[in-house]
């Protein structure tokens, strides 16, 4: 079994919707992030997590919010899609203890198109 | 803030090597890695350096830090036709809170 997960894999929906796109992990890890990718952008951080009472946005967090419901559950939610933000998301995980450098472990994407 | 480029596209043919480069900014980087992605998956990490190392190995992967110039190479010898994927290089923050990723490379292998 996959240790980090994303549901939906992929979803289509209209502007103005209401979207949630949710991530588990089995990994134990106590960070969570949610990044998007663009085409010729790279990834950029949209929010991070270092535990359930900790939330910080990234780069790119307006139109966005995000809910840490549980160590292992972070979802990423698109409070009034826009076109705009068709893109390739992604979840990722790492573990905080010292000596671990932030190595990221990444989930398989939901590709979001909002038309 | 940290910035991380990188060049956008390599072709190579099947049997030579390749090397993708990279440069950063955060001179307080600790850590600096390199994820690939293949087409239709997530990242995954391919290898990583620690600042205080010059090189590292890992069979076909030699990884090279030069930090006076804060650049970065990925080196795959003996490129294959299932190393075409898009390799991203990334520097951790000196909090190690967060990475900062390249636009990352395409490698294309061409038989």
């Amino acid at each position: 079994d996959a240790d980090v997960t994303q549901t939906p894999r992929n979803r289509i929906t209209k502007t103005g919707k209401r979207i949630m796109l949710e991530c588990s992990q089995t990994k134990g890890h106590d960070r969570m992030y949610w990044y998007r990718q663009d085409p010729g952008l790279g990834l950029q951080l949209i929010y991070y997590s270092f535990d359930v009472k900790d939330i910080n946005k990234g780069e790119i967090s307006d139109g966005y919010s995000v809910s840490r419901q549980a160590q292992a559950k972070f979802s990423l939610s698109l409070e009034s899609a826009i076109p705009n933000q068709t893109a390739l998301y992604f979840c990722a995980t790492s573990d905080g203890r010292q000596g671990f450098g932030n190595e990221q472990f990444f989930g398989p994407g939901t590709r979001l198109t909002v038309l | 803030g940290e910035d991380v480029e990188q060049s956008l596209f390599l072709s190579v043919r099947e049997g030579d090597s390749s090397v993708i480069n990279c440069t950063y900014t955060d001179s307080s980087s600790t850590y600096l890695y390199w994820y690939k992605q293949e087409p239709g998956a997530g990242l995954q990490l391919l290898t990583y350096i620690f600042s205080n190392m010059d090189m590292k190995q890992d069979q076909r992967l030699t990884v090279l830090l030069n930090k006076k110039d804060k650049h970065l190479s990925l080196r795959i010898a003996d490129t294959q036709t299932g190393d075409s994927a898009i390799y991203f290089c990334a520097e951790a923050n000196s909090g190690y809170s967060t990475l900062t990723f390249g636009k990352g490379t395409m490698l294309l292998v061409s038989p």
